[in-house]
């Protein structure tokens, strides 16, 4: 099946600081790529949709300011969580989209962020 | 309203039986797809199965076969012959919008279930 690589797994940083969570399609080009966050014990909660090229489209109350995401290319996305907070502890999921008009939708393994 | 319901917090089954989990939607979008994650305690998110909105058989992987009822909008996940690496949260998700266009996929709150030796 197609591979979807997040980095990092894991993330400590201090409160104030920036974290950038990078997304890659590693065989196949994706047109679109989701972020999501999952809080411990909790369904996904998407925030955003990234197509490539293109701004992304944020979920009614995420911050776009706090939460950046560049889709640079087909197969990279990036969230940045600017000025991280305790409260932006939380577990990053990204996935993909294979192609245009295809179903398909793989998901990376997640980030763990942990701001102290 | 919720897009997408699942009932059923916590499930058991004995290992070797069947297994169904349910998941209900809504949506007034005519072209939208159906999908069943599997979320280990690793916290991958692992596909299962999808089913098309157009779709006029219901979809089949494997162990896993998706019960898609269009009318009642339903669309529960059924496990066959269980086995106790099956124990894991389970998520029914939907995706609305054109292929390339804005897309909006909504997941459901989840089932965590264990597989009994």
């Amino acid at each position: 099946g197609a591979v979807v690589s997040q980095h990092p797994s894991w993330v400590i940083c201090k409160s104030g600081t920036s974290v950038k969570i990078e997304c890659r399609s590693l065989d196949f080009q994706a047109t679109t790529m989701f972020w999501y966050r999952q809080f411990p014990k909790q369904s996904l909660m998407l925030m955003a949709t990234s197509n490539e090229g293109s701004k992304a489209t944020y979920e009614q109350g995420v911050e776009k300011d706090k939460f950046l995401i560049n889709h640079a290319s087909l197969t990279l996305s990036t969230l940045t969580v600017t000025s991280a907070h305790p409260e932006d502890s939380s577990f990053y999921i990204c996935s993909a989209i294979r192609g245009r008009s295809s179903y398909e939708q793989y998901f990376g393994p997640g980030t763990r962020l942990t701001v102290t | 309203a919720q897009k997408i319901t699942q009932t059923q917090p916590g499930m058991f089954v004995q290992e070797k039986e069947a297994v169904t989990l349910d998941c209900t939607y809504d949506t007034s979008d005519p072209s939208y797809g159906l999908f069943w994650y599997k979320q280990p305690s690793s916290g991958e998110m692992i596909f299962l199965i999808y089913q098309g909105s157009y779709d006029q058989q219901n979809a089949t992987e494997g162990r896993y076969s998706l019960n898609f009822q269009k009318a009642r909008k339903s669309a529960n996940l059924v496990i066959s012959a269980s086995q106790l690496g099956d124990s894991a949260m389970y998520f029914c998700a939907m995706r609305e919008g054109p292929s390339g266009g804005y897309q909006k996929v909504t997941f459901g709150t989840g089932t965590k279930l264990q597989v009994i030796p």
